[in-house]
């Protein structure tokens, strides 16, 4: 069973609108040491997100997180081009980080 | 610029050994958690281990615990990872980054491609 469970698998939008990303913690989380980040091909993940709702340096304000329970959300206000790109979900347990499958934003 | 540079990867036979290091430049290194984590394409990054910045906490993944081990010379602002008993399985870029389980991993290498084949 996943710790953390992404869903949709892939999403299909277009510029100018909004996505929004779920992630599903098994177990309880500390939303203090949970992370969000995205991945282009050929690139490293980069952190968008980390502490549930904190945006990282540098990153847009059109990415906002936010938890509930253990239900965690990405949000991106208004999708540009630069967004198409795949979003992981983290989480440190304890004694490990954990990362969702990962959610295909595509056009 | 914060930047994070591996190296050391390659080809090498099953029950092998290989060593990755990982200079970090442009900030304070001694003063940084860090972690190892690979990826093979198409999947979800895998973390590896991590370990804080006095090298008096570190833990593995399970797949690698006993075989792997990660040390630091914060004096040559360097990460490493020591890989033992390579099985094709543990083929991946390896990357290592900064960041703490509060702060996320906020700093990533390029990656260094890993090949475990015979």
């Amino acid at each position: 069973e996943d710790v953390l469970t992404q869903s949709p698998g892939t999403l299909s939008l277009s510029p100018g609108e909004r996505a929004t990303l779920s992630c599903r913690a098994s177990q309880s989380v500390e939303r203090r040491k949970f992370s969000w980040y995205q991945q282009k091909p050929g690139q490293a993940p980069r952190l968008l997100i980390y502490g549930a709702s904190n945006r990282a340096d540098g990153i847009p304000d059109r990415f906002s997180g936010g938890v509930s329970g253990t239900d965690f959300t990405l949000t991106i206000s208004r999708l540009e081009p630069e967004d198409f790109a795949v979003y992981y979900c983290q989480q440190w347990d304890g004694s490990r980080f954990t990362f969702g499958r990962g959610t295909t934003v595509d056009i | 610029q914060v930047q994070l540079v591996e190296s050391g990867g390659g080809l090498v036979n099953p029950g092998g050994s290989l060593r990755l290091s990982c200079v970090g430049s442009g900030f304070t290194f001694g003063g940084h958690y860090m972690s190892w984590i690979r990826q093979t394409p198409g999947k979800r990054p895998e973390w590896v281990s991590y370990m804080s910045s006095s090298s008096d906490y570190i833990v593995y993944g399970d797949s690698v615990r006993g075989r792997f081990t990660v040390s630091r010379d914060n004096a040559r602002n360097s990460l490493y990872l020591q890989m033992n008993g390579l099985r094709v399985e543990d083929s991946a870029v390896y990357y290592c980054a900064r960041g703490s389980s509060f702060s996320g991993l906020d700093t990533w290498g390029q990656g260094i491609l890993v090949t475990v084949s015979s």
